[in-house]
């Protein structure tokens, strides 16, 4: 069972540029929703992170938006570059304070941003 | 080096070996979690720890999985009798309660 769909699979994105990454859930007991990136060869890294109290979180060039009526959450980059070239994913999970609070990820969105 | 470390980063088996992989977590933290990732598609969870005890397991780990993390320390996952499905990315991760996970390099495992 498919639990995080992620959409786009692929992405290719001029520099300085907007990177739009989509994601829905099914399973309304979770309320926490990291996003992750992963270089080749590497394990991911925690980008930022939203829970459903707010509708958008930013940090830095990375923004999250978050719709709970419609269980959709999304990765805004903003002025992209090539360095952001990367594998993102969704992720989601009933939260860190409680036991067990294992990660469901997306499938993933390949990223290049060309120079 | 305050990261999560596994070892080794890369085995390469022949089918019906057994192999074991070992993660060393953040020190203080007591949650360990071990994924595995195939090509193309996001980490799957395989196992929780909460200090040495497993809390929780994958209907992915199969009978030729197994996990311990003695002493709330260390974690390792043996694969006895290994197929070719088995070869994938293996990834630990460890975070204190109310904090972030973080993830370590993965075991990268090719049975032959």
């Amino acid at each position: 069972q498919q639990q995080v769909k992620q959409s786009p699979q692929s992405l290719i994105v001029q520099k300085g540029g907007i990177s739009i990454i989509n994601c829905a859930y099914e399973n309304t007991a979770f309320d926490y929703f990291p996003w992750y990136q992963q270089f080749p060869g590497k394990g991911p890294a925690l980008l930022i992170a939203i829970r459903p109290d707010v509708s958008e979180k930013k940090e830095g060039r990375f923004t999250i938006s978050f719709n709970k009526s419609a269980k959709q959450f999304s990765l805004h980059i903003m002025d992209s570059q090539p360095g952001d070239s990367a594998t993102y994913f969704c992720a989601a999970s009933t939260g860190p304070e409680t036991s067990g609070s294992r990660l469901t990820f997306g499938e993933g969105t390949q990223l290049t941003v060309n120079p | 080096d305050t990261g999560v470390s596994q070892d080794p980063r890369h085995k390469i088996t022949k089918r019906g070996q057994n192999v074991t992989f070992r993660c060393d977590p953040i020190s203080e933290h007591n949650r360990l979690y071990w994924y595995r990732q195939t090509l193309g598609q996001g980490p799957e969870f395989l196992t929780y720890f909460q200090n040495e005890a497993q809390l929780e397991k994958s209907r992915l780990l199969s009978d030729r999985f197994s996990a311990e993390r003695p002493k709330g320390s260390f974690s390792t996952l043996e694969i006895q009798r290994t197929e070719q499905g088995d070869s994938a990315m293996y990834l630990c991760a460890s975070s204190f309660t109310s904090s972030r996970d973080i993830f370590g390099q993965g075991t990268r495992l090719t049975v032959v």
